[in-house]
């Protein structure tokens, strides 16, 4: 099963570019990289999905190099309201026969201040 | 729509009582899966079901027991509590076809439960 470390907090300015990596040494050929956002007493929320090299949406971007060992979620000029644990998941979509296979990290606490 | 909601919110149990925690979904999504969240371990998944009527082990599934009778509900049992499974239970939903989802899989998740064992 592929493992992901995360480091464990971070802490960042409002307006500035947060990049946060993820290594998944022994993610496999089916898996996806997933990255959540959990705020306190809440459930974790989606936030970017990918397969390889790099994803864009309205709120973040996602870097994953060629060899898919590590990822990068960066979120563009952060704001207080980003703080929060972002947590990376590492898998493919379990079959019924073949077992869990959802690794999540352990978070990544980020704190912005202004 | 509600998405995807958990009863109870909090409990309180003592070393060897049982209870169920109560999963439902309003999406149609064909899969549901239970997590637990301790401090420092991140979210670890208990057991996962693929459609009504199945059920499947995740990386930690003693302890628990579930069951997937109608596909809007997932149940997760605990048969004789113990203070190890103190914790943040979350339960989670997703389906390969939703339209709305941004992504093959995203897992839309519960507001949790939080359940102590003494």
């Amino acid at each position: 099963l592929a493992k992901t470390t995360q480091p464990i907090s971070m802490d960042s300015y409002e307006g500035q570019e947060v990049n946060i990596t993820c290594s998944h040494n022994n993610i496999a050929t089916n898996d996806y990289i997933t990255w959540y956002q959990q705020f306190p007493s809440q459930g974790p929320r989606f936030i970017i999905q990918g397969y390889k090299t790099k994803v864009t949406n309205e709120v973040a971007s996602l870097f994953i190099p060629a060899d898919r060992k590590s990822s990068t979620l960066s979120l563009p000029r952060v704001s207080l309201s980003d703080t929060a644990v972002y947590y990376c998941l590492v898998g493919d979509t379990p079959r019924w026969d073949q077992g869990g296979k959802l690794i999540f990290g352990q978070g990544t606490e980020l704190s912005v201040k202004p | 729509n509600a998405g995807v909601t958990q009863t109870p919110k909090f409990r309180v149990l003592k070393t060897g009582q049982s209870m169920t925690l109560l999963c439902a979904q309003d999406m149609n999504h064909e899969y549901m899966y239970w997590y637990r969240q301790d401090p420092g371990m991140g979210l670890r998944l208990i057991h996962y079901s693929v459609g009504e009527g199945t059920t499947a082990k995740g990386e930690v599934p003693d302890g628990y027991n579930v069951s997937r009778l109608k596909k809007q509900n997932f149940l997760l049992g605990l048969e004789s509590a113990a203070p190890s499974q103190t914790s943040v239970y979350f339960c989670a939903s997703s389906d390969l076809t939703h339209r709305s989802a941004r992504a093959r899989d995203e897992q839309f998740f519960g507001p949790g439960t939080r359940l102590t064992v003494l």
